[in-house]
């Protein structure tokens, strides 16, 4: 069965430092999207992407984050400037289409440690 | 906004024992649920999933109804097994503008014993 593939599972960076999060949709999704998961608590939206562009980004995303479809195939989250409080675990997520109940299919997360 | 609320946790059971996960939601509309599980190490999984009022979504044993008049969509399974240790998300997506988002509670973790 398809997945979407995230790398790397585990990245380490000094505050202040940028960081890019990989991430292979499964290949026939058109809609892709970022989560994270502070440890101990909920898994929070972050932005979604289609059409190459931004569809709906959440208070979290701000100018620090970015997302980018470089090619047919990867989609990346940039963060600039790191912070303690991005240390969290990064999901990336995929589906085909917005038919109601149409699933998000999920990566097994990028876990991210700032210190 | 829209919200799940799911029982706290961690949930310890023994092995062939009743579950029952509690997932009660608040959403303006009609949401699709989900359930979707994470073990040890890995990503979300998706578990079952319902769209429409009185839907029940099953998969491995589990299952879930949704039910409109008491806004929930409650985790059952009637035997489980050590290998169904993991955490358990409740979940719901709207179209917002003709884009979803997936909306989760905090997570129930299960843990089984043999």
């Amino acid at each position: 069965e398809p997945e979407v593939t995230q790398t790397p599972s585990h990245q380490v960076t000094q505050m202040g430092q940028e960081v890019i999060l990989r991430c292979v949709p499964i290949s026939n999704h058109l809609y892709f999207y970022w989560y994270r998961q502070i440890l101990g608590q909920k898994v929070e939206f972050l932005v979604s992407f289609y059409n190459n562009e931004i569809s709906e980004k959440s208070e979290i995303f701000d100018d620090q984050f970015s997302v980018e479809r470089p090619d047919g195939s990867n989609f990346t989250l940039k963060i600039r400037s790191t912070k303690l409080e991005d240390s969290a675990m990064y999901f990336c997520a995929s589906n085909r289409d917005q038919t109601l109940g149409q699933p998000q299919h999920f990566g097994d997360g990028t876990r991210l440690s700032i210190l | 906004g829209d919200s799940v609320t799911q029982m706290e946790g961690p949930v310890t059971l023994s092995e062939e024992a009743f579950l029952t996960i509690n997932c009660t939601y608040t959403a303006t509309g009609y949401p699709s649920l989900f359930w979707y599980v994470q073990y040890p190490g890995e990503g979300l999984q998706l578990l079952l999933k319902a769209t429409k009022a009185d839907d029940k979504g099953s998969n491995k044993g589990f299952e879930a109804t949704y039910r409109k008049e008491t806004t929930s969509f409650h985790l059952e399974k009637g035997s489980v097994q050590v290998s169904d240790s993991a955490v358990y998300f409740c979940a719901l997506t709207m179209n917002s503008g003709g884009y979803q988002k997936v909306t989760f509670g905090t997570g129930t973790k299960l843990q089984v014993i043999p």
